[in-house]
């Protein structure tokens, strides 16, 4: 049972698009919400998060909407950029626990 | 000077051998984890510790054994691989004890392939 849902998979944005990619959550303890970004034979490292006392969060061209009533949580890539060619990792973790629940991933091709 | 390594970086072996993975953080985090990520890319976590303290074993075969010597350290130890076990294994920390909700500082991972 898949805690953080993620769509989609896969992406294809034409440079200086924006990407949009979309998560969901079933547990309402969750109480903190970031995103990682990794790169190919890379770990995975924190690119903005959220707290569900916010709706939204930017960050440079990183925007993360957040809509606490319907569990979802979503980042935007703005003006995308070859540069952010990754794959991005939504996830969700609460206070009670001690590790991140993550998301399936997207994998995210910007076209020149 | 990298936050967190592991080591080995690859790392091929035969079914039923035993292998050992290292890491170390110089963060002075006080939490570190191990999560799996499979060949779809799905990251999971395995294990959480805090101050050497395992605090989440999450359903991993009691094949798997982390150790951690010290707070710096936690070494994952593998018994009787299989195929299955084939994945990037990747050594996290952060700092704290809710640490799950501070960022976490991944390693580089460690591509264990079992053949």
């Amino acid at each position: 049972q898949q805690q953080v849902k993620q769509s989609p998979q896969s992406l294809i944005v034409q440079k200086g698009g924006i990407s949009i990619i979309n998560c969901a959550y079933e547990n309402t303890a969750f109480d903190y919400f970031p995103w990682y970004q990794q790169f190919p034979g890379k770990g995975p490292a924190l690119l903005i998060a959220i707290r569900p006392d916010v709706s939204e969060k930017k960050e440079g061209r990183f925007t993360i909407s957040f809509n606490k009533s319907a569990k979802q949580f979503s980042l935007h890539i703005m003006d995308s950029q070859p540069g952010d060619s990754a794959t991005y990792f939504c996830a969700a973790s609460m206070a009670a626990g001690n590790k991140l629940t993550f998301g399936g991933g997207t994998r995210v091709l910007v076209k020149p | 000077d990298t936050a967190v390594s592991q080591t080995p970086k690859y790392l091929v072996t035969q079914m039923g051998n035993d292998k050992s993975i290292k890491c170390e953080q110089n963060l002075g985090h006080d939490t570190m984890y191990w999560y799996k990520q499979d060949s779809k890319k799905f990251l999971k976590i395995m294990f959480s510790y805090n101050n050497k303290e395992l605090i989440i074993n999450e359903t991993v075969p009691n094949r798997f054994s982390p150790k951690s010597p010290d707070k710096a350290h936690l070494n994952l130890h593998i018994n009787s691989l299989e195929l299955g076990d084939s994945a990037v294994y990747f050594c996290a920390s952060s700092r704290g004890a809710a640490g799950a909700r501070t960022e976490a500082f991944f390693g580089q991972g460690t591509r264990l392939t079992v053949v």
